[in-house]
């Protein structure tokens, strides 16, 4: 079955403890992203990847990082974490052949107290 | 720059009646739309797309939509709601710039479904 796995689906943890949501999919999709979900901003893009080690900055990417070591996998790492980050992450890949179909993650709610 | 606007942040009908979920978008260049589906902790599924040739797009679950040039409008609709289609709905449009298949999405709408 087509999927993206993300882990955690659910994490609470405090101000500046590093933390690392992991996303793999198995469709040998070239292109990957990450998005994060606020109410009433609908999805942005934070970063995205084209390939392995090819990976470059979304519209928000401030205090995150990004990772393409393989292709199936691309961690989302925040150093730093504050409150302003709480917010719903999805992650979500594609052919990277142009306009076709993003297949999304489940969702990791992150809460940053 | 592209952007999208969904008017309604809420939709409330009754089962069986017609359902329409407005999109507008801005784009300078031919646009690639599309419409997904979240239901309640679940990810993003995709429902139907527009890129080119037909400018009415069925996709799942009965829910169809008509890309309209002149109007700059995407609108999805459904002739019968059920109560399965209770959900929130983005629109979004897409672009490739320097190799960034990027996604802008809508603010979403959370229809409610009516017994």
């Amino acid at each position: 079955e087509a999927q993206v796995t993300q882990n955690p689906r659910y994490l609470i943890t405090v101000t500046g403890k590093k933390l690392t949501v992991t996303c793999s999919q198995n469709m040998n999709h070239e292109y990957m992203s990450w998005y994060r979900q606020d109410p009433g901003l609908g999805l942005r893009q934070i970063y995205y990847s084209m390939n392995v080690e090819v990976t470059d900055k979304g519209d928000v990417p401030e205090g995150y990082k990004v990772s393409r070591k393989e292709k199936r996998n691309f961690p989302l790492i925040l150093e730093s974490p504050s409150p302003n980050q709480t917010s719903l992450y999805f992650c979500a890949s594609s052919t990277g052949q142009g306009f076709t179909e993003a297949f999304f993650g489940q969702g990791t709610r992150l809460t940053v107290v | 720059a592209q952007s999208v606007t969904q008017l309604g942040s809420h939709v409330s009908v009754s089962e069986g009646a017609l359902v329409l979920l407005r999109c507008n978008y801005s784009s300078s260049v031919p646009p690639y739309l599309f419409w997904y589906v979240q239901y309640p902790n679940q990810g993003l599924q995709l429902l139907l797309k527009y890129t080119t040739g037909a400018t009415l797009v069925k996709g799942i679950n009965g829910f169809e939509a008509e890309f309209k040039k002149s109007e700059t409008s995407f609108h999805l609709t459904k002739p019968s709601a059920h109560m399965s289609d209770a959900a929130e709905y983005f629109c979004a449009v897409s672009s490739i710039n320097f190799g960034n298949e990027k996604l802008t999405f809508g603010t979403g709408t959370r229809l409610t479904i009516i017994p």
